[in-house]
């Protein structure tokens, strides 16, 4: 148990959908990031976000965004959902440049 | 872009042998080399953080160095066990603290 929790663990939805998902970091861990891994793709970077401010961003869609909130947890926004948007999502925290902590991940299906 | 590649993609090993593979990362601009282990069903867990030139880290029968010139790192595993059999994930951080992910070793410990 790495001490991150994600909700939900699995997610149905149906296209042109929004939903939100969310994670609670390690007690103390100021930086929470979130992945990506669709079928066949290793772990795409989306987002990081460090005591509530936006710190680095990869190759997050503009239908995607985050937030971070001053008890330190997460929101995923995912919109106007795809097909392609089905995927593993992940959440990690850590310190700077440190270990990252992953949680169990949501899992997302769009049909 | 930084690419960071690993080989080989997969690897079966017999168990008590030992192995061993790569990764590749571009070597300007480095702050830091992760190594997680990622078993099926699970989440990332991280094995090591290295940031020094000829760093070199060990936990148990599995020990990593670091070659920030060059741009590579080994991650060895000596006398596989079964329980070693995972997708082994590196990870380079440059610049803002975005992690780049590898696509990974599949190690399969055949008895």
């Amino acid at each position: 148990d790495s001490g991150v929790t994600q909700t939900p663990k699995h997610l149905i939805t149906a296209t042109g959908q929004r939903v939100t998902l969310r994670c609670s970091p390690r007690s103390g861990d100021l930086s929470v990031y979130w992945y990506q891994q669709s079928l066949d793709q290793g772990l795409q970077f989306l987002i990081q976000y460090y005591n509530g401010e936006e710190r680095a961003k990869g190759n997050i869609l503009e239908r995607f965004s985050a937030q971070q909130f001053p008890d330190l947890h997460s929101e995923l926004n995912l919109s106007s959902l795809e097909l392609g948007d089905s995927a593993l999502y992940f959440c990690a925290s850590g310190q700077g440049t440190d270990t990252q902590y992953f949680g169990p991940g949501t899992r997302l299906t769009v049909l | 872009i930084l690419n960071v590649e690993q080989s080989p993609q997969s690897l079966h090993v017999q168990e008590g042998d030992s192995t061993n593979f790569t990764c590749s990362f571009p070597s300007s601009n480095f702050y830091a080399l992760h190594w997680y282990r990622w078993e099926t069903a699970k989440s990332p867990e991280a094995l090591f953080v290295m940031t020094l030139n000829g760093d070199e880290k060990k936990k148990g029968r599995i020990s990593a160095t670091l070659n920030t010139k060059e741009g590579y790192s080994y991650l060895y595993i000596k006398g596989s066990q079964p329980e070693d059999s995972a997708t082994y994930l590196c990870a380079s951080i440059q610049g803002a603290q975005k992690l780049v992910f590898g696509q990974g070793t599949r190690l399969t410990i055949n008895p």
